[in-house]
């Protein structure tokens, strides 16, 4: 059972539009998300986060909400830039286990120039 | 460099085989964690190390795999009598304390033939 769900496999979207990645969650528990951002061959990298206490966090061109009620979550890219082409990761972590982060399948994001 | 390392960055072995996959940490960071990732799926937690101590190995499959962290940075992680099923990318991160990000690094890519 996937407990961190990436519904579509892929988005493409035009250079300076804006890039919607969405996350949803089943477990309660969470309380900490995270979005990591994976090219080929190399590890994924940070991106960024938000606590369950706050419903936005925004940090440059990248914004994140969270809808608790709804167990779902949202990256904003924008604008969209062509080196934003990537897999990006939603990650979950349990409140009762903080050191395990749950991933979801990844969205792999092609920005076209 | 500054990053996390790991060496190497692509293991061919036969099945039954033994093999040791190596991760270089961020100097400093006392928190390292051992990630397996198969071909469209998100990362999946093996292994936490806090120091030299595993707090957290819930996610080894089976007892074929073990790791160890002797003196609180390099860790090893050792996959015995090896099986198809164990071809993956083995991802280590570390962090800087058991909650901040992680930082990845670019994995090793094992194919048990």
């Amino acid at each position: 059972d996937q407990q961190v769900k990436q519904n579509s496999p892929s988005l493409s979207v035009q250079e300076g539009r804006i890039s919607i990645l969405n996350c949803d969650y089943t477990n309660s528990m969470f309380d900490y998300f995270l979005w990591y951002k994976k090219y080929p061959a190399e590890g994924p990298t940070f991106l960024i986060s938000i606590s369950s206490i706050k419903d936005k966090n925004e940090d440059g061109r990248f914004t994140v909400f969270l809808n608790k009620s709804a167990k779902h979550l949202s990256l904003h890219i924008v604008p969209s830039q062509p080196g934003d082409s990537a897999v990006y990761f939603c990650a979950a972590r349990n409140a009762g286990n903080n050191r395990k982060l749950i991933w979801g399948l990844g969205t792999s994001l092609a920005v076209n120039p | 460099g500054a990053g996390v390392s790991q060496t190497p960055s692509n293991k061919v072995t036969e099945k039954g085989k033994y093999v040791e996959l190596r991760c270089d940490p961020i100097s400093g960071h006392t928190a390292l964690y051992w990630y397996r990732q198969s071909l469209g799926q998100g990362p999946e937690f093996l292994i936490y190390f806090q120091g030299t101590g595993a707090a957290d190995d819930s996610g080894l499959p089976n007892d074929r795999f073990f790791a160890v962290r002797p003196e609180g940075s390099v860790s090893t992680l050792k996959i015995q009598r090896t099986e198809r099923g164990d071809s993956a990318v083995y991802l280590c991160a570390s962090s800087s304390t058991g909650i901040s990000p992680l930082h990845f690094g670019n994995g090793t890519r094992l194919t048990v033939t």
